[in-house]
């Protein structure tokens, strides 16, 4: 298995722009998970799914963030607009249950 | 919700020495796993540990859940064992999956 795909590995756009990140789970894996990492607040959890369903999106920063999963092989993190603040490292992460979690190489995203 | 500390926050270490890097949870858990983030910014499954001990090459980790902590082993250390490491642990509750990240421990191997 290639293990879990995100696209793009790096994104630079302009403060108020609309921003897509792309996650391909493993195949199998039931639970999708959406992290963003920056150096002041660590690793936390945006939102996540289980199949194909958002189970809990509290981790959201605000209505700016959005998140789909149209089917078990795909889900998107949109920002529209972004700003800034929204610069960070953002990780797809899928797991099977009860097993443990896998992520993949993260995208990272600056707002100028 | 559930806390999650790691120590220490920072291990500078000579090659060839050992180590150990420790993990304390508040509450009781139904997973823990180790990552290690490589200087690239990868973060890697080094163990799925809720509890026992588990060895893979020159790291081992062991996890007592009835006392809520977890340690990891290295080994004979190496330069390309630099990066950071992260233990983190899920409760599942009416919020299953969440899986909580501690702070990390910070390592620099140095040749």
């Amino acid at each position: 298995d290639a293990g879990v795909i995100q696209s793009p590995r790096h994104e630079v756009t302009e403060m108020g722009q609309e921003v897509t990140l792309r996650c391909k789970p493993i195949s199998g894996h039931d639970y999708l998970f959406w992290y963003r990492q920056t150096m002041m607040r660590g690793l936390e959890l945006l939102i996540y799914f289980n199949n194909n369903v958002p189970i809990d999106d509290s981790g959201m920063p605000e209505d700016r963030f959005s998140a789909k999963m149209p089917n078990a092989s795909f889900s998107t993190l949109k920002i529209q607009p972004s700003e800034p603040r929204d610069s960070a490292v953002y990780f797809c992460a899928s797991s099977l249950t009860t097993d443990g979690y896998t992520f993949g190489s993260g995208t990272r995203l600056t707002v100028v | 919700g559930i806390q999650v500390e790691q120590s220490p926050p920072d291990l500078i270490l000579q090659e060839g020495a050992n180590s150990t890097l420790r993990c304390n949870f508040s509450d009781s858990v139904n997973n823990l796993q180790w990552f290690h983030q490589n200087p690239w910014g990868q973060l890697i499954n080094l163990f799925y540990i809720p509890s026992g001990t588990k060895q893979n090459g020159r790291l081992s980790a062991t996890t007592v859940a009835t006392e809520r902590y977890s340690l990891l082993y290295i080994s004979s250390s190496q330069t390309t064992d630099s990066g950071v490491y992260f233990c983190a642990v899920v409760k599942y509750s009416s919020n299953t999956g969440k899986l909580i990240f501690g702070q990390g421990t910070t390592l620099q191997v140095k040749p």
